[in-house]
This record gives C-alpha cells, sequence and structure tokens, in this order.
C-alpha cells in the first residue's frame, strides 16, 4: 500500500512530557498537511508544507508545537510540555500540487491518536 | 473567514431508506466543496467534491451532492443507503485559491436493518 502512513497508531503520554510524530505522504507528493481532530468535531487545519518550506500555520499550533519537514519527504510533529487539552487525533494528509490552488486531493493517514493523563 | 455546519449530529436510517445529510457553509470568497467520509478505525477519505461545472456531483457508491449557491447549501443524499454506509461524513470547504481545508462537525449516519 503506498498512502499516507503515520507513527506511531497510539501514544500515551504524561502531562509534562515531549512527543514526537512522523509522516509519510505519498511519495510524488509534494504538499503535506497536518490537522487535529477532538471528538466530536471535524479535523482543524495546523499547518502545510510545499517540499520542505512551511508555509501556513494556524493560531492553534501555539509556541509548543513544531513541525518540519527536512527533506521535502516525511514530516515530523513535535509537542513539547503537553497538556491533557493535547489528547486528540492528529492527521497527515498529502497532495501533488495542481496548477490552480486548491484544485488537488488531499489524501488523509490513519492518524495518531494522542492520550495525555 | 469561511465556516461549515452540518446541521445534524446523528442520523438514524433503516437500510434501503433515503437519506440527506445537510451541510451549509459560509464564505466570501469561491471555494471548492467536498465530503468526506470515515469508516470506523480507518482515515478519511473523499467521497465526492464540486470544483465546478454541474452543481450535480455523483460518487461511485451511489451518493450524490448538489451545490446551491443561492442557499450555500451542499447537501448530501442517497437514494438508498446499505449497512455498510455506516460511517461519519464530514462536509468541507476549501478556498479556490488556498490550501487550508475547513470542515464541519460531521454527521454520524447509522444504518439500522
Amino acid at each position: 500500500d503506498t498512502g499516507v502512513s503515520q507513527d506511531p497508531r497510539h501514544k500515551i503520554t504524561k502531562r509534562g512530557q515531549n512527543v514526537t510524530f512522523r509522516c509519510d505522504p505519498i511519495s510524488e507528493h509534494n504538499r503535506l498537511y497536518w490537522y487535529r481532530q477532538t471528538l466530536g468535531q471535524g479535523p482543524e487545519f495546523l499547518t502545510y508544507f510545499q517540499n520542505e518550506a512551511q508555509l501556513e500555520k494556524s493560531r492553534l499550533l501555539s509556541d509548543r508545537f513544531s513541525a518540519e519537514r527536512p527533506k521535502g519527504s516525511f514530516s515530523t510533529l513535535e509537542i513539547q510540555r503537553t497538556e491533557q487539552g493535547d489528547s486528540a487525533m492528529y492527521l497527515c494528509a498529502s497532495s501533488l500540487g495542481a496548477q490552480l490552488a486548491g484544485l488537488e486531493e488531499q489524501y488523509f493517514g490513519p492518524g495518531t491518536r494522542l492520550t495525555v493523563t | 473567514a469561511q465556516s461549515v455546519t452540518q446541521l445534524d449530529s446523528q442520523v438514524p436510517v433503516f437500510e434501503e431508506a433515503p437519506v440527506e445529510l445537510r451541510c451549509n457553509y459560509s464564505s466570501s470568497v469561491s471555494v471548492y466543496l467536498f465530503w468526506y467520509v470515515q469508516y470506523p478505525n480507518q482515515g478519511l477519505q473523499l467521497l465526492l467534491k464540486y470544483l465546478s461545472g454541474s452543481t450535480l456531483v455523483e460518487s461511485i457508491n451511489g451518493f450524490e451532492a448538489e451545490f446551491n449557491k443561492s442557499q450555500t447549501s451542499f447537501h448530501l443524499r442517497k437514494p438508498s443507503v446499505h449497512i455498510s454506509d455506516t460511517a461519519e461524513y464530514f462536509c468541507a470547504v476549501r478556498n479556490t485559491g488556498g490550501f487550508k481545508t475547513i470542515f464541519g462537525a460531521g454527521t454520524r449516519l447509522f444504518v439500522k436493518a
């Protein structure tokens, strides 16, 4: 299967610990997105990369959150000093950039479920 | 700014009955519209999308949605549902020139035998 993969699928951590999630997009996709989904809500946009450049960040992404895509392939999302409010499903998506922005389909990974105790 | 409102959080329906999942959006610019489906323990999958042209769009598994610009709606319909359609359905919008997708809160469709 050559879809978007995320690792780990589940993470339980204690409040105050740091966690890092990995996303591997579909190989030829140049755009990568992170979303967060809490219970009973739809996904909320966090950040977006075109190749290795982080082009947009949501105000939801506090200083404790950082995302990287060092070689324009896989991406990592790190949360420092986790809080209980960070408990959510973290989704990654990728797309192949079209000439007309916004047209292309975003393919989602299965998500990483974070539980902060 | 854009927003999406899914008017029903849960829709229970009997198998082979018709169903409509309602979605209204708000935007000051032109948008693309999407419906995504999330089956239990699976990732989000694109069900159908409206980009331009015909206001009625269809998916391969019998769902259809109609873009109504005057009512700013994009309701999802299926004339006869199956047990396997049980899932959560998300309506979403994206600027025609942007990358950020705004999702509604979701509608849980529960098909009963």
